[in-house]
């Protein structure tokens, strides 16, 4: 069956622009994260949805990130007046349930560039 | 809070060779642990998991991992290394029923030389 897809696969945008970065779970997963990976290191959490509420956005760094998922399937990741430092891949994972012995299946990521 | 230790962040080994990849977590409760493995320009993907019961778990790949609670340690390790294993490979946690979120190691690049 199909995985997580995210879209665009590459997004390079200039200092101060604003930016969405969409996620498409697998079909019927309840649970949605986002994550960010900056070079060289491993990802890091930034919001988990469990169906239309966002029930942990401990991981956002600051108010110029915001995540959506209205209707409990699709979710688009927000950034407003992006900077430099914004610059990694955006990891979006999906699980059935919200378990913590529920797998999180990733998706392939998109990358930003913040020039 | 938790953590996740990656001993080194390269590893060259030789094809046929033991492939033994080094983590350590900390945990205030018992962990759920896990490795994923990640190709170029690809998404991350589930090798193994420890949740509960046995505490060697065999993944895909031919990949095991042991946990080990005295150590804090969750080494994944495969007898015979493939050329297809060069890769990422990232040790996480997740802790607890109510956690919810993947705590991540900084990632080892395995390099299989032939």
């Amino acid at each position: 069956g199909a995985g997580v897809s995210q879209t665009p696969s590459n997004k390079v945008t200039e200092k101060g622009k604003y930016v969405e970065l969409r996620c498409d779970p697998i079909s019927g997963h309840t649970a949605l994260y986002w994550y960010r990976q900056s070079l060289g290191q491993g990802p890091e959490f930034l919001i988990y949805f469990q169906g239309t509420g966002a029930a942990d956005d401990s991981g956002l760094p600051n108010d110029r990130f915001f995540a959506v998922r209205p209707e409990g399937s699709v979710s688009t990741l927000k950034i407003q007046r992006t900077e430099r430092g914004d610059s990694a891949v955006y990891l979006c994972a999906s699980s059935l349930g919200s378990s913590a012995t529920d797998t999180q299946y990733f998706g392939p990521g998109t990358r930003l560039t913040v020039l | 809070a938790q953590s996740v230790t990656q001993l080194g962040s390269h590893v060259s080994v030789s094809e046929g060779a033991l492939v033994l990849l080094r983590c350590n977590y900390s945990s205030s409760v018992p962990p759920y642990l896990f490795w994923y493995v990640q190709y170029p320009n690809q998404g991350l993907q589930l090798l193994l998991k420890y949740t509960t019961g046995a505490t060697l778990v065999k993944g895909i790949n031919g990949f095991e991992a042991e946990f080990k609670k005295s150590e804090t340690s969750f080494h994944l390790t495969k007898p015979s290394a493939h050329m297809s294993d060069a890769a990422e490979y990232f040790c996480a946690v997740r802790t607890g029923a109510a956690g919810n979120k993947l705590t991540f190691g900084g990632g080892t690049r395995v390099l299989v030389k032939p």
